[in-house]
């Protein structure tokens, strides 16, 4: 069982450049997180979905966008890459957010991106 | 509203020694708490959840929590670390039927020799 599966692992950009981070899951989990982790800053929510054709803004969606045409499929798109985007990403998933405590998240091992 | 905080962003203790991971948290409604480790260059792994059953819960590798409803509190701890614990660990909480959970900042745990 693969879980949750990102690529790539690494990748530089240059200013300017697009990209797309993808992100598979095979546990049929109908809800998908995408986070960006800086030192000492935590992860943060970029945009998650809560089903396939349904996707909302996190907390720095800025510079950002993405889709959820399958339920196991959820890419990250990168438009008009900056220096502010240079982070580590990570997708997760999980089952439910209801009842109470069952969601628990499964990540991916993160998608290191440098932007120069 | 829900919101979590890490009181060290770092911990350094000898191995062999307990440790104390420390985790306050604030939120309207019954949330659910949960533990994440990140060792250096890998994804987040669950060490355990409390959700609303048993206030003290135990999780991987000899760690556990209680949940402090007074105190709102949500500590992390193991009564000896080992050199393999070495890593981020993340405290995090959701309202309950929230699918957006909250993270704190982390917090690094440091095992001397």
């Amino acid at each position: 069982n693969a879980g949750v599966t990102q690529t790539p692992k690494f990748r530089i950009l240059k200013i300017g450049q697009s990209m797309t981070l993808q992100c598979t899951q095979d546990m049929n989990h109908n809800y998908m997180y995408w986070y960006r982790q800086d030192p000492g800053m935590g992860l943060k929510l970029i945009y998650y979905s809560v089903g396939a054709g349904i996707t909302d803004k996190g907390e720095v969606p800025n510079g950002y966008n993405v889709s959820r045409s399958t339920t196991e499929d959820f890419p990250l798109r990168l438009e008009l890459a900056a220096p502010s985007q240079t982070s580590v990403y990570f997708c997760a998933s999980s089952s439910s957010g209801v009842p109470s405590g069952a969601n628990v998240l499964t990540f991916g091992a993160g998608s290191r991106l440098t932007v120069l | 509203a829900q919101s979590v905080t890490q009181l060290d962003s770092h911990v350094s203790v000898s191995e062999g020694t307990p440790v104390l991971l420390r985790c306050n948290y604030s939120s309207s409604y019954s949330p659910s708490l949960f533990w994440y480790v990140q060792h250096p260059n890998k994804g987040l792994q669950l060490l355990l959840k409390y959700t609303s059953a048993a206030t003290l819960v135990k999780g991987i590798n000899g760690f556990e929590a209680e949940f402090k409803k007074s105190e709102t509190s949500f500590h992390l701890t193991k009564p000896s670390a080992h050199m393999s614990d070495a890593a981020e660990y993340f405290c995090v909480v959701s309202v309950g039927g929230s699918y957006i959970p909250t993270f704190g900042r982390g917090t690094s745990l440091i095992v001397h020799p």
